[in-house]
């Protein structure tokens, strides 16, 4: 068991650019979540896959946002035309398929200039 | 929307003394958790809470659920150095898609000093 693993740690993009962000989550995790965190807050739920399939998204996922988890094992969220209220921590997070605490990965810091 | 306030927002003590925050909420949740987050990781989970009323520690730390499911605390006892980060409750629900999907408070900054 290795922990959830997002890559990369850090990313610096300039406006108006895509990035994209990966997530491996613990192998035997059939449950992920992506969240993001802004300074001095606690994160916020962006979207939930369930296996491959994604069955739930915040209302904070704009249209510029994807999430996709193929073969229900890593995931990758997308921006597209990045914004400046994009810089935030963005969190991966799986569980097993119970109630109870989920495993964070140690995020991507994303910082639009 | 669902709001979980956490107080205090940041905590200055001394190295050995105990410490209390407390998070409250204006609904009800299933689950309490409490996380810590180091600066530049992501949250670790310290202690899960699943039934009203219950009473749980984890080495130095307590926590307990509120019966009215819409408050917890935590406790820690004789700090130490590393316990210093933010600390962050959070409380969850199952929705009807079937995620456990979490609300964070806005955190409690700890520091202690030696």
């Amino acid at each position: 068991d290795t922990g959830v693993s997002q890559d990369p740690r850090h990313k610096i993009t300039k406006r108006g650019q895509n990035v994209t962000f990966r997530c491996d989550p613990i192998s035997e995790h059939n449950r992920l979540y992506w969240y993001r965190q802004t300074l001095g807050q606690g994160p916020e739920f962006l979207t939930y896959f369930q296996n491959e399939a994604q069955l739930e998204k915040s209302r904070l996922l704009s249209d510029r946002f994807s999430a996709e988890r193929p073969k229900g094992s890593f995931s990758t969220l997308e921006i597209q035309r990045t914004e400046q209220g994009d810089s935030a921590m963005y969190l991966c997070a799986s569980s097993i398929d119970r109630a109870g605490g989920y495993t964070f990965g140690s995020g991507t810091r994303l910082t639009v200039v | 929307g669902q709001q979980l306030n956490q107080s205090p927002q940041s905590m200055f003590i001394q190295e050995g003394e105990d410490v209390s925050m407390n998070c409250t909420s204006s609904s009800i949740f299933n689950t309490w958790l409490w996380y810590k987050q180091d600066p530049g990781e992501g949250p670790v989970l310290l202690i899960a809470l699943y039934k009203a009323g219950e009473l749980t520690s984890n080495g130095r730390l307590t926590a307990q659920f509120g019966i009215t499911r819409k408050d917890s605390f935590l406790n820690i006892s004789a700090s130490i150095p590393s316990d210093v980060g933010i600390y962050f409750c959070a409380g969850h629900t199952k929705s009807g898609a079937g995620s456990y999907q979490l609300t964070f408070g806005k955190g409690t900054k700890l520091s202690v000093i030696p």
